[in-house]
């Protein structure tokens, strides 16, 4: 069965650069939210979609901005990257606002150097 | 804000003992509560979960336990094995302005001795 996908799986960034994290949901699935998770820390929610539009906004930043796009992908773009942006990046999809459904990614791992 | 409390942090167990994993929530809108398991360098994958409604639910070597009115749930993998080695989360879900919120407890690592 298809999953949900990342890209890319790694990636390396200076200070103050930018990043752009991408997430494929499972086919059919409207709904898009991404997490982040620092070394031995949970997830911790950052923002989501349905149907194209921010559903629910939790910890993130105003250097990160994402969005949603047509086919129901999304794009996490963070600027003016800092060490402590580190950290693995997951994005989960589900088929509508449920509370149950979630896929997770294999997520993005971002290292800031 | 709301938050899960997760414990142990850390468990160690031989191969064929039981492990239990015990979380706390805060939030009484919370209604469904899913457990994960990650494994190094993998997202988090769903292996069981259990609804306010029903206080136990099995799926072969796992159990979750929900006590609805002390806010406490509990995952019991029992005859573990080596592959059951990976960090468990928690977590609790529960309404919010129209969507739901996954609210994650901090893990706990589990390391099954052969």
């Amino acid at each position: 069965a298809a999953g949900v996908i990342q890209s890319p799986r790694h990636l390396i960034k200076e200070k103050r650069e930018t990043a752009t994290l991408k997430c494929y949901p499972i086919p059919r699935h409207d709904t898009v939210y991404w997490y982040q998770q620092g070394p031995g820390q949970d997830p911790q929610f950052l923002i989501s979609f349905y149907e194209k539009m921010q559903s629910d906004k939790g910890s993130i930043p105003d250097r990160f901005s994402a969005q949603q796009f047509s086919d129901y992908h999304s794009e996490l773009n963070m600027s003016s990257l800092e060490l402590g942006d580190s950290a693995l990046y997951f994005c989960a999809s589900s088929h509508g606002q449920v509370s149950s459904g979630y896929t997770f990614g294999s997520g993005t791992r971002l290292t800031v150097v | 804000g709301e938050n899960v409390e997760q414990h142990p942090s850390t468990l160690s167990v031989q191969e064929g003992d039981s492990a239990v994993i015990k979380c706390t929530y805060s939030d009484s809108a919370s209604n469904y509560f899913p457990w994960y398991k990650q494994e190094l360098g993998k997202g988090p994958q769903l292996i069981i979960d259990i609804r306010s409604n029903v206080g136990e639910k099995k799926d072969q070597r796992i159990a979750v336990t929900l006590n609805k009115t002390a806010k406490h749930f509990s995952l019991h993998i029992t005859e573990t094995q080596p592959e059951d080695s990976a960090v468990y989360f928690c977590a609790a879900v529960g309404p919010t302005s129209g969507t739901y919120k996954y609210i994650f407890g901090t893990g706990t690592r589990l390391k099954v001795l052969a």
